[in-house]
C-alpha cells in the first residue's frame, strides 16, 4: 500500500531565499504529482513526473524525481508572496487512485 | 467547456439527514473519484470509478455510497449524515490509465451538526 509523506508540514521563508520540500513515497509510484492549493480553493496541478531523473520547472519552482531513493523534491528559488500556499505531493497508488501527502503549508514573508 | 464541476459549495445537514453531492465532467473522462480534505490530513480517497457502471472504494469509504450510471456524473450519497464527515468534499476526473492529469472540482463544504 502505497503512504506519501511529505515534509516539512510548515514552512516560513523570507522573500529571496531558497528552500526545498521534500516528498517521500513508500513503494513504486509510477508517476508522481504536485499540486497547489490557495486557501478556500481547489488543487492546481503544477507538475507530473514520469520518470527517474524527470525535473520540470515553471517560473520560480522546480520539481524532479528520484525512483530509487522514492523520492520527489519541489525547489523554490527566490522566493515571493505570491508563492504562498499549500503544496501537496502525491504518488498513484494502483489504477487512478491518487495518495496525497498531508501537505506543506508555505508562508513567504516580505 | 466547464470542466468538473460539484453542487452545492457549501451544505449544512444536521446529523441524521441525508443528501447527495453532485459531480459532472464534461471532458468525456472515463475516470472519477471523490476525497475527502481535512485540516492536516491531506486528500483521501473516498469511492472512484473507472467508467459507467463500475465503481469501487477507496481509502475511507465508510458512510458514503457512489453509482455511475452516465460518464459524466457522479454523485456521492451521505446515508446518515454524522459530524465526522463535516469536511471538503473534491471531485476529481481523468482520461484513465492513460492519462497524465487529474482535474478537480471547486469542492464542496459540508458541515454536520
Amino acid at each position: 500500500e502505497l503512504k506519501v509523506e511529505q515534509n516539512p508540514l510548515f514552512l516560513s521563508m523570507q522573500e529571496g531565499k531558497n528552500y526545498t520540500i521534500y516528498c517521500n513515497y513508500s513503494t513504486t509510484s509510477d508517476r508522481l504529482y504536485w499540486y497547489r492549493q490557495d486557501p478556500g480553493k481547489s488543487l492546481e496541478s503544477l507538475f507530473v513526473l514520469l520518470s527517474n531523473g524527470a525535473v520540470k520547472q515553471e517560473g520560480r519552482l522546480m520539481a524532479s524525481l528520484d525512483t530509487k531513493a522514492r523520492l520527489s523534491t519541489l525547489h523554490i528559488t527566490a522566493a515571493v508572496h505570491d508563492l504562498s500556499a499549500t503544496y501537496f505531493c502525491a504518488g498513484r497508488g494502483g489504477s487512478e487512485k491518487l495518495v496525497f501527502g498531508k501537505g506543506t503549508k508555505l508562508t513567504v514573508n516580505p | 467547456n466547464a470542466g468538473v464541476t460539484q453542487t452545492p459549495k457549501f451544505q449544512v445537514l444536521k446529523t441524521g439527514q441525508s443528501m447527495t453531492l453532485q459531480c459532472a465532467q464534461d471532458m468525456n473522462h472515463e475516470y472519477m473519484s471523490w476525497y475527502r480534505q481535512d485540516p492536516g490530513m491531506g486528500l483521501r480517497l473516498i469511492h472512484y470509478s473507472v467508467g459507467a457502471g463500475i465503481t469501487d472504494q477507496g481509502e475511507v469509504p465508510n458512510g458514503y455510497n457512489v453509482s455511475r450510471s452516465t460518464t459524466e456524473d457522479f454523485p456521492l450519497r451521505l446515508l446518515s449524515a454524522a459530524p465526522s464527515q463535516t469536511s471538503v468534499y473534491f471531485c476529481a476526473s481523468s482520461w484513465g490509465t492513460g492519462g497524465l492529469e487529474q482535474y478537480f472540482g471547486p469542492g464542496t463544504r459540508l458541515t454536520v451538526t
